[in-house]
């Protein structure tokens, strides 16, 4: 399956602070680029997604941004809550595939 | 509306036993997911119907991990023998997309191997 780098691994931010994290990828042909969040013990559950044929998308205090160029994409959380603490996962799928590949997870704490 | 269901939530065998999974997707979702995910990483996909066929079982450990969805609806993954790196939470998501698009995932079966 397709390789997805995920950074950084661990994040700990101040309450209200903004968070980005990035993901990379190789294979030009990915075209869809969700993002999911798990907190502990729990379910991953998708907060945002983008196809490769928009730029940016925003929900709320959430945007994901892609870079076909670079072949990365990014989460930014704004204005961050102790209840935005969790593992995200990035993820991919390909044109040629529909497998979602998933990164390794940056786990995010913000403190109070 | 109804989220995916899975069972057992814990399970607990020895290597070499026999242990099964059993999800129950979204209804009207045609495809249906079961992806490993091993302590601090990220979901692994071990295989994907589509309806009741198979889409992609490519990182499926075929010599003792099986997968079936008969009817199209629920499924069940089953891992015969087990062995200590089998240790995990098996998740199962749906979709109504079959290209991975708006993944459901269910609250997995969390397995450790003794």
């Amino acid at each position: 399956g397709e390789n997805v780098e995920q950074h950084p691994s661990t994040l700990s931010v101040q309450e209200g602070d903004s968070a980005v994290i990035k993901c990379t990828y190789s294979d030009s042909a990915s075209n869809y680029f969700p993002w999911y969040k798990q907190e502990l013990g729990k379910r991953p559950q998708l907060i945002i997604d983008i196809r490769s044929n928009v730029g940016e998308k925003k929900d709320q205090r959430i945007a994901v941004t892609l870079n076909k160029t670079a072949k990365h994409f990014s989460l930014h959380i704004t204005e961050t809550q102790p209840e935005d603490s969790a593992v995200y996962f990035c993820a991919l799928a390909g044109a040629g595939s529909y497998q979602l590949t998933f990164g390794k997870g940056t786990k995010l704490s913000v403190i109070p | 509306e109804a989220g995916v269901a899975q069972s057992p939530r814990y399970k607990i065998i020895e290597k070499r036993q026999s242990v099964a999974f059993w999800c129950n997707p979204i209804s009207g979702h045609a495809t249906l997911y079961w992806y490993q995910q091993i302590l601090g990483q990220g979901p692994k996909l071990l295989i994907q119907f589509q309806n009741n066929g198979v889409v992609d079982d490519s990182q499926l450990p075929k010599d003792r991990f099986s997968a079936e969805r008969l009817k199209g609806v629920d499924s069940t993954l089953k891992i015969q023998p087990a062995k200590l790196e089998d240790s995990a939470v098996y998740l199962c998501a749906s979709s109504a997309f079959g290209t991975g698009e708006k993944l459901f995932f269910g609250s997995g079966t969390q397995l450790s191997v003794l």
